[in-house]
């Protein structure tokens, strides 16, 4: 592993069914997030975690919970899927104690449908 | 709220052409301005930031806080730069999540 892994590349999902998305890194950064890429929205925040064990919300956590167990992990949980939560969704870390920028994922594309 | 703006969804130069992708921001304090880009069918990478004050891949970006803008600039545009660029901000020394923008797709004509 170098970097960040995201898992799976992509997904087909019924809607009301539950999700996880994953992310693992390798560098030790202290700092993990989620992001979604819309068309026309850009990237939103979702839920980001500033070290293990705290999680925090973005702007727009609705839906999706996260958990920060240890450094290297950082889940994204869809509860029941909705259409609306079609997107690709993005796992970035970095390290705060140096403000290094953030490292990306490859992506999740995900249709609910 | 904090918020980055970037203006044009989409913008197309021919080859050779300059190029200039504007971005502004709201943020009252000290803020710290980035691009990202993201080339076709890869992951979203750090271009430039500006308390680094380089040149990456013949692009610049001047933070400019009497006009709150970080518009990124290359004089001579190549089709290898056709992707979508995202302006970001962070504040509190990079405690803050960054604030991305909603992207500019650049297409560069041969």
């Amino acid at each position: 592993i170098a970097g960040i892994t995201q898992a799976p590349t992509s997904q087909i999902l019924a809607a009301g069914r539950r999700m996880t998305l994953r992310c693992t890194q390798d560098m030790r950064h202290n700092a993990m997030y989620w992001y979604r890429q819309d068309l026309g929205l850009g990237l939103r925040l979702i839920h980001y975690s500033n070290t293990a064990g705290t999680t925090g919300k973005g702007e727009v956590p609705d839906g999706y919970s996260v958990s920060r167990a240890n450094t290297d992990d950082f889940p994204l949980t869809l509860a029941s899927a909705v259409p609306s939560q079609t997107s690709v969704y993005f796992c970035a870390s970095s390290d705060r104690h140096t403000n290094s920028p953030l490292h990306f994922g490859n992506g999740t594309r995900l249709t609910v449908t | 709220a904090q918020r980055v703006t970037q203006p044009e969804k989409l913008l197309s130069v021919f080859k050779g052409a300059p190029v200039e992708l504007k971005c502004n921001y709201s943020y009252s304090g000290s803020p710290e301005l980035f691009w990202y880009v993201q080339y076709s069918r890869q992951r979203l990478q750090l271009l430039l930031r500006h308390i680094s004050r380089e040149s990456i891949k013949g692009f610049t970006a001047d933070l400019n806080k009497g006009e709150t803008s970080f518009h990124l600039k290359k004089p001579f545009a190549q089709e290898e730069d056709s992707a979508m660029y995202y302006c970001a901000l962070t504040w509190n020394s990079g405690n803050t999540p960054l604030v991305f923008g909603k992207g500019t797709r650049l297409s560069v004509i041969a």
